[in-house]
C-alpha cells in the first residue's frame, strides 16, 4: 500500500465550530507532516511529526492543533478557524524525514471557513 | 521562506512539444525534488536529484542540475494531455524535513 489516504474530502465549517481532519498511511513512514495550500501557490509547511513526536511547528496558531495518535495516523484540530484559513490541508508522510526522502502526499481536504 | 523560483509562471503547448521548466535557487542544497500537482490535488513526487548529480532520466522526464548556476531543469518529452498539472521544484535545508518549494510552472497541454 503507497497511499496516503484523507478524510474528509471536503468540509465547511463556521468560525465557531470544531472539526478535525484525519490521514493514514500503511507504508510504515516515521515521518508525518501537515501543509496548507492556497490556490495558485505552493504548499507551506505546518507541523512535522518524527517518530509520533512533533519534530517542527512553524508559528501555526493555535487554532490549530496537530495529534499523531500512532505511526500510522495524523490529526489536525480545527476550532475556531477564519475565513483566511480556508485552503486546501495536505498530509504527507516520508520513510524517516531524512533530506533525501521522498515525500509522499494525500489527496487533501479542500476547507472551507465561512 | 522560499527559496525556489521557477520559471516560466505558465506554459502552454501542444500535445506531443517538449515541455521545459526551470528552478533557481538561493542557498546550497544537498538534493532537488520535482513534484506534479494535478489541479487541487496531491503532489507526486517525480524525481530527486542529488548535488553531485548533473543530470537524471525518468521516463520521458529527464533533470538536469547546475550547482554552479543554483538551478536545475526539467524536460518533459513528448508531452501528453495527462501532463497538464502544475509543477513544483523542492530543495532542502539544513535542517531535516523541510523542503523549500519554489512558485511553481502551470502547464498546460493542449490537444
Amino acid at each position: 500500500d503507497t497511499e496516503v489516504t484523507q478524510t474528509p474530502k471536503h468540509l465547511v465549517m463556521g468560525m465557531t465550530n470544531k472539526k478535525s481532519l484525519k490521514c493514514e498511511q500503511h507504508m510504515g513512514h516515521r515521518a508525518m507532516y501537515w501543509y496548507k495550500q492556497k490556490a495558485k501557490k505552493p504548499p507551506e509547511l505546518m507541523f512535522v511529526y518524527s517518530y509520533e513526536k512533533l519534530s517542527i511547528n512553524e508559528s501555526v496558531p493555535s487554532r490549530f492543533s496537530p495529534e499523531c495518535p500512532n505511526s500510522s495516523l495524523l490529526n489536525l484540530h480545527l476550532h475556531a478557524l477564519q475565513p483566511e484559513d480556508s485552503a486546501l490541508y495536505l498530509c504527507a508522510s516520508s520513510r524517516k524525514g531524512g533530506l533525501s526522502d521522498e515525500q509522499f502526499f494525500g489527496p487533501g481536504t479542500r476547507l472551507t471557513v465561512l | 521562506s522560499q527559496q525556489g523560483e521557477e520559471d516560466p509562471q505558465a506554459l502552454s503547448i501542444q500535445e506531443g512539444e517538449n515541455a521545459t521548466m526551470n528552478c533557481s535557487y538561493k542557498t546550497s542544497i544537498n538534493n532537488l525534488q520535482w513534484y506534479r500537482q494535478n489541479s487541487g490535488r496531491g503532489l507526486v513526487h517525480l524525481i530527486l536529484i542529488r548535488s553531485n548529480e548533473r543530470e537524471k532520466h525518468s521516463g520521458r522526464l529527464r533533470v538536469t542540475l547546475d550547482t554552479s548556476k543554483k538551478s536545475s531543469s526539467l524536460l518533459i518529452t513528448a508531452s501528453r494531455a495527462a501532463d497538464t498539472a502544475s509543477y513544483f521544484c523542492a530543495t532542502d535545508r539544513d535542517s531535516n524535513y523541510q523542503l523549500i518549494w519554489g512558485a511553481g510552472t502551470k502547464l498546460i497541454i493542449k490537444p
